[in-house]
């Protein structure tokens, strides 16, 4: 079964952290490029992390870059995300999604997760 | 403020065809190919139409996509009230060197 299952979300205080996972199954995991969206209660879907079949590149939204780190395990099928300095605006949804491409960073996604979430609060 | 410039809102009746714009500039629409999601409650988004105009196997022919220069429609005859969701256009921007997103529009049917 071709799927996504993100883990690891909770109620965190500010300025606290944590690390997401998302354990992939069903395809060639390390053919795609992998990203993390997130969504805040009632807004808009927010691109913040992408990164390369080999886990040797990634790039980050400007909100988030210097306090996220996304890493993959090609050989355990899994993507992550450390996320540290927890800010209250970074309550959201985290989905993780699969390139539409195998072999390139499109920026477009066939496949989410379920999402996890991350609720920042004191 | 999102990149990406969506109706926040649109609606129509059952069996009326509606569209929802998406419009960018030269670095993102204009220079890429435009991709969009339906996101139902409560669910994750689901790819809709990818490279400006198609459609991923099992999306109904109802939903169409177009683009023309730096703007983007999609459109869904035929409306159902399954289709109430939100809608979000998507594509690369070259000068983020990252993908961008519209800020969605919440479709309702009548």
């Amino acid at each position: 079964q071709v799927q996504l299952v993100e883990s690891g979300g909770g109620l965190v205080k500010p300025g606290g952290s944590l690390t997401l996972s998302c354990a992939a199954s069903g395809f060639t995991f390390s053919d795609y490029y992998m990203n993390w969206v997130r969504q805040a209660p009632g807004k808009g879907l927010e691109w913040i992390s992408y990164i390369n079949t080999f886990g040797n590149y990634a790039k980050y939204a400007d909100s988030v870059r210097g306090r996220f780190t996304i890493s993959r395990d090609n050989a355990k099928n899994s993507l992550f995300l450390e996320i540290h300095s927890l800010r209250v605006e970074d309550t959201a949804v985290y989905f993780c999604a699969r390139d539409v491409l195998a072999g390139a960073g499109t920026g477009a996604f066939d496949m989410w997760g379920q999402g996890t979430l991350v609720t920042v609060s004191s | 403020q999102s990149v990406l410039t969506q109706p926040i809102s649109a609606s129509g009746t059952p069996g009326q065809r509606v569209t929802i714009s998406c419009s960018g500039s030269n670095y993102n629409i204009g220079s890429n190919f435009v991709y969009w999601y339906q996101q139902l409650p409560g669910t994750a988004p689901k790819l809709l139409i990818y490279g400006n105009n198609q459609r991923p196997s099992g999306v109904p022919d109802r939903f169409s996509g177009s683009k023309s220069g730096t703007s983007a429609s999609l459109a869904i005859s035929g409306l159902r009230s399954e289709d109430e969701a939100d809608y979000y256009c998507t594509t690369w921007d070259d000068s983020l060197s990252a993908p961008v997103f519209g800020g969605g529009t919440k479709l309702t049917v009548l």
